[in-house]
């Protein structure tokens, strides 16, 4: 069964980091990009960052870039996003989500097939 | 504000045909990407590229695009497509991802 299972996620004060761990199953998955998408309590989806297959085309969205990183462990077959001087609108449930393609930007088709069930990311003092 | 601009909410009578629309600049030179998502679900992708469906999907479900504008469309929408809907695609750079609002579709 193909499958994506994100853990990491908790309350964590601002300022403070977290790391987020994306476990994949059931397919190739060094074959792959895959991406973090984001989604705040009542709120829409917000990509947050893309990998490609071999770490070469990375991606981060305005607001997180400089604070986020990714990265992916192809003999784990995990994806990781080490967040760091967190802050209360970082506050969501951050989905793991995994490309049609291996490298999101070369291919901009943005097809994300498999998602996770996400993990919660609370930062409240 | 997301470079792709999508109606807050849709409404469509049950049996009927129902359009989605997402706009935004980049739209004239990429395609978008559909997906639906039901309350407490992770989304699943319904449509991409320039009309595909993934295993699974119906084949009420479609897809659209002419000029700055991509759509997709629910022919005979039933009950279980009631649901959140969002676009993505590329911001105007090019560089990265971008997901419209979303539009919340609601079957009477």
């Amino acid at each position: 069964e193909v499958q994506l299972v994100e853990s990491g996620g908790g309350l964590v004060q601002p300022g403070r980091s977290l790391r987020l761990s994306c476990a994949a199953s059931g397919f190739t998955f060094d074959d792959y990009a895959m991406h973090w998408v984001r989604q705040a309590p009542g709120k829409g989806l917000e990509w947050v960052s893309g990998i490609s297959w071999n770490s070469g085309s990375i991606g981060y969205a305005d607001s997180v870039k400089g604070r986020f990183t990714i990265s992916r462990d192809n003999a784990k077959n995990s994806l990781y996003l080490q967040m760091n001087s967190l802050r209360a609108e970082d506050t969501a449930l951050y989905y793991c989500a995994k490309d049609q393609d291996f490298d999101w930007l070369l291919f901009p088709h943005d097809a994300f097939d498999i998602w996770g069930q996400g993990t919660m990311v609370t930062v409240s003092s | 504000s997301s470079e792709l601009t999508q109606d807050p909410a849709v409404s469509v009578a049950l049996g009927q045909t129902v359009r989605i629309t997402c706009q935004g600049d980049s739209l004239r030179s990429y395609y978008a990407s559909w997906y639906q998502q039901k309350p407490g679900q992770a989304p699943v992708l319904v449509i991409y590229g320039k009309n595909n469906r993934p295993s699974g999907i119906p084949d009420r479900f479609s897809g659209s695009s002419s000029g700055n504008t991509a759509s997709l469309t629910i022919t005979g929408a039933q009950a279980e497509d009631e649901a959140d809907y969002y676009c993505n695609s590329r911001d105007s750079s090019g560089n990265l991802v971008v997901f419209g609002g979303g539009t919340k579709l609601t079957v009477l």
